[in-house]
């Protein structure tokens, strides 16, 4: 399995820019999440999945669009890139099944994450 | 809304050492996880501890333990005999439980860098 897998990992924007962070998981999972990582706040909730065809908004969910039309699939996409989207950012994926004592149940699975840097 | 802090924003310990990572949350809620993430320098996000609220013993895996306090709302991670590996940013998160399970949903405090030192 190659679990979370995030292109690309590095990218520079312009301003007005637009982009899609491609998200994949081969884990079958049915929740998937967008986190953005900056200095001195950890990681906040963008955008989140919970099946296809299903999204919903977290925490920073503004200048960013999500869509989920596969298991398997969730880009991120920015319609017009500003410098306050600087940031690292990492798509998630768990499972939503399980009962507390299996092994991995509540584990979230990280992708390498992507930066981003919007001049 | 639940908040997670962590109010130490670098550490350091020498190799063989113990150290104890803070963090504190807050909450209304009865039924959640808390976890500990380590993020290295390779940037990926790794699973270290993980504690179920209802339980009363504190989790362990290895070099590591958490001091779990609910009624205070405490959970510090304990790094017995640190490593130069154990050099990374760790993270303490919290997820509530909804209904019959896992939301998903998780809720990460600002961050502490460790360094480890030979």
């Amino acid at each position: 399995n190659a679990g979370v897998t995030q292109t690309p990992k590095f990218q520079v924007l312009k301003t007005g820019q637009s982009m899609t962070l491609q998200c994949a998981q081969d884990m079958n999972h049915e929740y998937m999440s967008w986190y953005r990582q900056d200095p001195g706040m950890g990681l906040r909730l963008i955008h989140y999945s919970v099946g296809a065809g299903i999204t919903d908004q977290g925490e920073v969910p503004n200048g960013y669009n999500v869509s989920r039309s596969t298991t398997e699939d969730f880009p991120l996409r920015l319609l017009s890139a500003a410098p306050s989207q600087t940031s690292v950012y990492f798509c998630a994926s768990t499972t939503l099944r399980g009962t507390s004592g299996q092994s991995r149940y509540n584990e979230q699975f990280f992708g390498p994450g992507t930066r981003l840097t919007v001049l | 809304a639940q908040t997670v802090t962590q109010s130490q924003p670098e550490m350091s310990v020498q190799e063989a050492e113990t150290v104890t990572l803070s963090c504190t949350y807050d909450t209304s809620e009865n039924n959640y996880y808390l976890f500990w993430y380590k993020q290295p320098p390779s940037r990926q996000m790794i699973l270290v501890i993980r504690q179920e609220a209802y339980k009363q013993q504190n989790a362990t895996e290895n070099r590591f333990s958490v001091n779990f306090q609910k009624a205070a709302k405490s959970f510090s991670l304990k790094i017995s005999d640190s490593q130069l590996g154990d050099t990374a940013m760790y993270f303490c998160a919290f997820m509530k439980l909804a209904g019959s399970g896992n939301t998903g949903k998780l809720i990460f405090g600002q961050g502490t860098t460790l360094q480890v030192k030979p």
